[in-house]
Order: structure tokens, then sequence, then C-alpha cells
């Protein structure tokens, strides 16, 4: 299986508090997005970040990327109550059309 | 997302039952994929079209098939459905226009096979 791993495969941090997830992949890519699922619905798309990229910030969200590593994370910076939600890394390889999905990080926020 | 629909939401089945799960999208996009989700293993990818005369086995496609009815639908099935085939399944759209390639995930069907 090409599916990447992440971890931790669940983080609990207090309100206020930085959330950092991390994410393994096997193959080359041409990008790495991340994904949030709140509980039973499904995944929304939260930021790309191509190869060629090391570092990239979306609001509080910063995702960086070692392409020799095969290796990314997300950054949640102050996190809200709401942020609690699993998190999914996604990779698209160099060759063949098909996305690999992470095990996902299961983050809870308590306020 | 409400442009990727899904039915049904739930749905409790017995082993042997033919099932169909359907996806409509109103996002024009060309791409449509189907994944399953269990717990721990993340999304994996069952199968994929990139129009309607295109269809690619995913991951795991053994023990499904689909149809691609139209640009806006894309139906999973279930010939014979087993109880390790309980999960939760996504339907995902994207644009082939996008080099970005996000995708576009419906809300879910709920699949139980007793």
């Amino acid at each position: 299986s090409q599916q990447g791993e992440e971890d931790p495969q669940a983080l609990s941090i207090q309100e206020g508090e930085n959330a950092t997830m991390n994410c393994s992949y096997k193959t080359s890519i041409n990008n790495l997005q991340w994904y949030r699922q709140n509980s039973g619905r499904g995944l929304v798309h939260l930021i790309l970040i191509r190869s060629n990229e090391r570092e990239k910030h979306s609001g509080r969200l910063r995702v960086t990327l070692d392409t020799s590593k095969k290796s990314s994370s997300l950054l949640i910076t102050a996190s809200r109550a709401a942020d609690t939600a699993s998190y999914f890394c996604a990779t698209a390889p160099n060759t063949g059309n098909q996305f690999y999905f992470g095990t996902g990080t299961s983050l809870t926020v308590i306020p | 997302d409400a442009d990727v629909t899904q039915t049904p939401r739930n749905r409790i089945t017995k082993t042997g039952k033919r099932i169909m799960l359907e996806c409509s999208q109103t996002k024009g996009h060309d791409r449509m994929y189907w994944y399953r989700q269990d717990p721990g293993l993340g999304l994996r990818l069952i199968y994929y079209s990139f129009d309607v005369k295109d269809i690619n086995k995913g991951e795991i496609s053994d023990g499904y098939s689909v149809s691609r009815q139209a640009q806006a639908k894309f139906s999973l099935s279930l010939e014979s459905a087993i109880p390790n085939q309980t999960a939760l399944y996504f339907c995902a759209t994207s644009d082939w226009t996008s080099s970005y390639n996000e995708q576009f995930f419906g809300p879910g069907t709920r699949l139980t096979v007793l």
C-alpha cells in the first residue's frame, strides 16, 4: 500500500495551544494536501503544498514539506475548540492519477 | 458540501444483497472518485473516473463495481455485500483544469452489512 501514515494518531490540547501533526509518505509526489474531517462528515480541503515548496501558510495553518525525508507537518496555531476534528494528509504522486490518504490524526481541543 | 450529494446517507443490509450507492454533483467537475473509510485506515480509493467513458480501478476495487451515468453522476455497486464491506463511503470530485487537484467530498454513506 502507498498509504501514508500520520502521527500522532490522537492529540489532545488546551485551547490556545499549538497543535502539530506529522505525515510520512512513500513515493515521490507532485503535491501534498491536508484535509479536515469533522465527526461523521465529509473531508474538507485545507491547504496544498507543491513538491518544490518547503513551507506554506494559510491563516492559522502552517504546512512544511521535506521531500528528502518524505514528510510533512501541519501546525495549527492558537487552537480553538472548533478545531476539534480529524486531519488527513493526501499525496498526489508524480506518476498515476490516484490520491493516497494518510491514516489521520484525531485532534481534540479542550475549551 | 452541498455541491456533492450522496444517497442514501445510511443503509443497513444483509449479506448477499446487491447495494447501490449514488453520488451526484453540481460542481461541473469531470473527475469523480469513490473511497471507503475504515477506522484506523484512513481513506482508500475504490474506483475513479475522469470522464463519462473512463473508469479506473483504485486500490481496493474487488467486490465493487461502478457506473458513470453522466458527468454529474457516479454510482458504486456492491454486487453481493459481505460484512467486511461495512464502512463509511465517500464520493469526491475534482476539476481536471485545476493543477491543484483539490478534491471536494460528499457527506458520506454509512453502510452496515449484517
